[in-house]
Order: C-alpha cells, then structure tokens, then sequence
C-alpha cells in the first residue's frame, strides 16, 4: 500500500536556526513528490515537485531534496512567517491520473 | 489571474441533510480533485474528474458524489451527513499534462 510519513510532527525552532523537515514514502512508481505549505483554516499553497532521486529545488529559504525513499525540506535561517504546516504528498502508478497521497505534515513554529 | 476559487467559505449542517460544495479551477485548467482534509491530519483524496467524468476515486462512501461542467467548474454532493463528514474540504485544480495540483481555499462543513 502507498504510504507516506512526516516527521518530526511539529518543530519550533528560533529565528535563524536551520534544520530539516523528513518526508519517508513507500509507493509503487512514483510519478511526483510535491511540497506543500498550508495556513490555518488555508488551502495548500504549492512549493516545489521533485521528479526523480538526486534532484533538489530551491525558493527563498526553502530547499527541497530527492532520494529512492525520502525527501528533505531543509530551512535556512527561517523567520516567524516561516510558520505554517508544510505537507509532503506522493503520486504513483502510471497514466495521467492525478491522486495525491499526503503525510500528515509537519507543523513548524518560528519563534522571534 | 484568478486561482482556484470554493463555495461557501463555512457551512453548518445537521445529521441526514445533503450538502453541495463548489469549485471553479484555475484559468487553464481542465482537471478537478476533491479532498477531504480532518482536523491536523493531511488530506484524504476523494475523486477527480476530467472531461465531466469521474476519472479516479479514492475509499469513500456512495454517499459523496461530483459532477463537473463543460466549463470545468465542479460540484462535490455529499448525502446523509453524518458527524464524521465534519472536515475541511479542498478542491484541487491542474492540467491534464502537468502533475501539479493547485489548491483553493477550501470549505469548512461542520455537522451537528
């Protein structure tokens, strides 16, 4: 069965301290890996796909790495409007179909 | 250029009444995918509709039901709410040739 695993669940980190957001997956082809932020009470707000292992992505102080079992989110020096859930989601199988397994994210909190 | 737009943004219902949920996808988009999203879990796919057919649908009741219109709007029905079915729910829009999914706000339906 495709399954999908975040962790830690929630971080809190200060200003400026860098680390990573962990994202392990067991699927059968994998189509896409994506990389979501989501708000309270928000949508989804897209951040990145990764296609295939070894590949990375990068926006502002967000970076977003690929291996055969897992993806990394790294943040750098992040800043309090870092804060929201960021949500790791697979898709598999072949066609064009488009379901989306997610995690169950990780909450991360930035405080000042 | 509008993204993806739902109505209503809240809605409150009683058990066994029937509800109807509705997406408009972004400009350019043909695709729509409906997801259930609990309280800090992440979202649960329910179907996915392409040229007005139902095309992928995940392990939810008959009791959710969709349709999409020529001009690739959605509709999301839900019948015989129970409390369960309290949730956030996301419509997700794409292209037939592209992977990603963007997101609209979503609605928050509460049954009582």
């Amino acid at each position: 069965e495709d399954q999908v695993t975040q962790s830690p669940e929630a971080l809190r980190l200060q200003e400026g301290e860098s680390s990573s957001l962990n994202c392990s997956y067991t699927v059968s082809g994998l189509r896409g890996l994506f990389w979501y932020r989501q708000d309270p009470g928000k949508g989804p707000e897209f951040l990145f796909t990764l296609y295939s292992a070894g590949e990375e992505k990068e926006k502002e102080r967000l970076k977003a790495t690929l291996t055969k079992k897992e993806s990394f989110l790294h943040i750098t020096a992040p800043k309090p409007e870092d804060s929201a859930t960021y949500l790791c989601a697979v898709q598999a199988g072949t066609g064009n179909t488009g379901k989306l397994i997610f995690g169950q994210g990780t909450t991360l909190q930035v405080k000042p | 250029d509008a993204g993806v737009t739902q109505s209503p943004t809240h809605l409150i219902k009683t058990r066994g009444q029937q509800v109807t949920l509705r997406c408009s996808p972004k400009s350019g988009h043909d695709t729509v995918s409906w997801y259930q999203q609990a309280l800090g879990q992440g979202p649960q796919f329910i179907f996915q509709y392409y040229e007005e057919e139902e095309r992928q649908r995940g392990n939810f009741p008959d009791r959710f039901s969709g349709h999409q219109f020529p001009n690739y709007s959605s509709e999301l029905n839900v019948n015989a709410l129970l409390l369960g079915d309290s949730a956030l729910y996301l419509c997700a829009s794409s292209s037939v040739d592209r992977n990603e999914q963007f997101f609209g706000p979503g609605t928050r339906l509460t049954v009582l």
